[in-house]
């Protein structure tokens, strides 16, 4: 069975340009995360979608980032424009509907604003 | 406010050696997760322990929960090279709507000296 995939693993990106990151989510997993780890800080949550509505998205920085779960299979997050502080690995997870459950995560997408 | 902050943020021990890492949070839990991230990879599930059980074993891994406390820990016995990594708890949060979400902390990057 795969697991969480994530495209691109990594992107670099000037500053004001456009990226959209992608992640494919374990088959059949109705809930999907992303996650943010800047320069060794924490993991920071940014959303959370139950197939394909946005549950919490209490996490997200600013309007500048914008996901979506079409047809509650893969996601993409789109930050538009870049800033340099933007620069960081962006995990997602996927899991089973069940609250005692682990998360499965991606190999992450390392981005890169210079 | 940030939950999950792992205690000490780095750790160097030699093979065959314990290690020892805490995790603190601050509000109510319904479990508590263990994971691990090798340099450039995915995080890996290790250990769940929910929040009515007091300690919990898998191979040489030991977790406790202490929710008094509000805190955990992660021990590995006769730890090995291969332990090499960064370890993260993730606390598991419900909310009111029925959904839930994996918090974070700024993990405790491990180095096993062979």
């Amino acid at each position: 069975e795969a697991g969480v995939t994530q495209f691109p693993s990594h992107s670099v990106i000037e500053k004001g340009q456009t990226v959209t990151l992608r992640c494919d989510p374990i088959s059949g997993h109705d809930n999907l995360y992303w996650y943010r780890r800047v320069m060794g800080k924490e993991i920071k949550f940014l959303l959370h979608f139950v197939k394909e509505s946005k549950q919490d998205e209490s996490g997200m920085p600013n309007n500048r980032f914008l996901a979506e779960r079409t047809g509650g299979t893969y996601s993409t997050l789109k930050v538009q424009p870049a800033e340099l502080e933007d620069s960081g690995v962006y995990f997602c997870a996927s899991s089973q509907g069940h609250l005692n459950t682990e998360a499965f995560f991606g190999q992450g997408t390392r981005l890169t604003v210079v | 406010s940030q939950q999950g902050e792992e205690d000490p943020q780095a750790l160097s021990i030699q093979e065959g050696e314990n290690a020892t890492m805490n995790c603190s949070y601050k509000t109510s839990i319904n479990n508590l997760q263990w994971y691990r991230q090798n340099s450039g990879r995915g995080l890996v599930h290790l250990i769940l322990i929910r929040s009515n059980e007091r300690e919990k074993h898998s191979g040489r891994l030991r977790v406790t929960l202490d929710t008094s406390k509000k805190s955990s820990s992660l021990l590995i016995t006769a730890s090995r090279a291969a332990d090499t990594a960064s370890y993260f708890c993730a606390t598991v949060h419900t909310f009111p709507s029925g959904t839930y979400k994996y918090i974070f902390g700024t993990g405790t990057r491990l180095k096993v000296l062979a």
